[in-house]
């Protein structure tokens, strides 16, 4: 079956970094997404990695490794306002987004 | 642009009625599709369209009816509902920015079903 592995949880201190990894397990690969989710909205698009490395945007970055079926996101100098849930999705090779049930993200003052 | 929008943004239902849930987008996207989110799970695929006249099953249709008469509408139908389909919906459509197709995703309803 196919899958997508990332904590449930993770607790940050305002203006740290904080790294979320995702695992996957997939009928072949077309790129991995990144979203962000508050709390009662509609997740919205951070990141795209299609190839080996590193995406940067702004205090956003993005990694994916392939052979690895990992990638991360990594956030610096964290504001309260990224408390969040963070999803992760890989798009198989049907081109179907096959989801992980996301990452919820606490900021600490 | 309003984007993807909604209606309703909440709703209560008894066992065995049917409802629709409205979507319409204003982007021109082709690709249009519907997602619940349970908790403790990842967003799973109801339906989607690839445009006018054209829908597609995702991972989970059972007991819901699209149609896509419409670029802009994608309405979804509960037929029967019942207390499983207690969720959060959302409806999306897609572009392609950098290569990649993103989704732009309405606010969400969310339905439960007594």
């Amino acid at each position: 079956g196919q899958n997508i592995d990332q904590p449930t949880e993770m607790t940050a201190t305002e203006g740290a970094i904080v790294q979320i990894n995702c695992t996957y397990q997939t009928s072949g690969f077309n790129g991995l997404f990144w979203y962000q989710q508050h709390a009662g909205e509609a997740p919205t698009f951070l990141s795209y990695n299609v190839l080996d490395g590193l995406e940067e945007k702004g205090r956003f970055s993005s990694f994916l490794s392939r052979s690895k079926g990992y990638s991360y996101l990594l956030l610096k100098e964290l504001q309260m306002k990224d408390s969040a849930s963070y999803l992760c999705a890989v798009r198989d090779s049907n081109y179907q987004l096959i989801w992980g049930a996301g990452t919820k993200l606490i900021i600490k003052p | 642009n309003a984007g993807v929008t909604q209606t309703p943004k909440f709703q209560v239902l008894k066992t065995g009625q049917s409802m629709t849930l409205q979507c319409a987008q204003d982007m021109n996207h082709e690709y249009m599709s519907w997602y619940r989110q349970d908790p403790g799970m990842g967003l799973r695929l109801i339906h989607y369209s690839v445009g006018a006249g054209i829908t597609d099953q995702g991972e989970v249709p059972n007991g819901y009816n699209v149609s896509r008469s419409t670029t802009e509408d994608f309405p979804l139908r509960l037929l029967s509902a019942a207390p499983s389909q207690t969720s959060v919906y959302f409806c999306a459509s897609s572009h392609t920015l950098d290569g990649a197709n993103v989704l732009t995703f309405g606010a969400g309803s969310r339905l439960t079903v007594l």
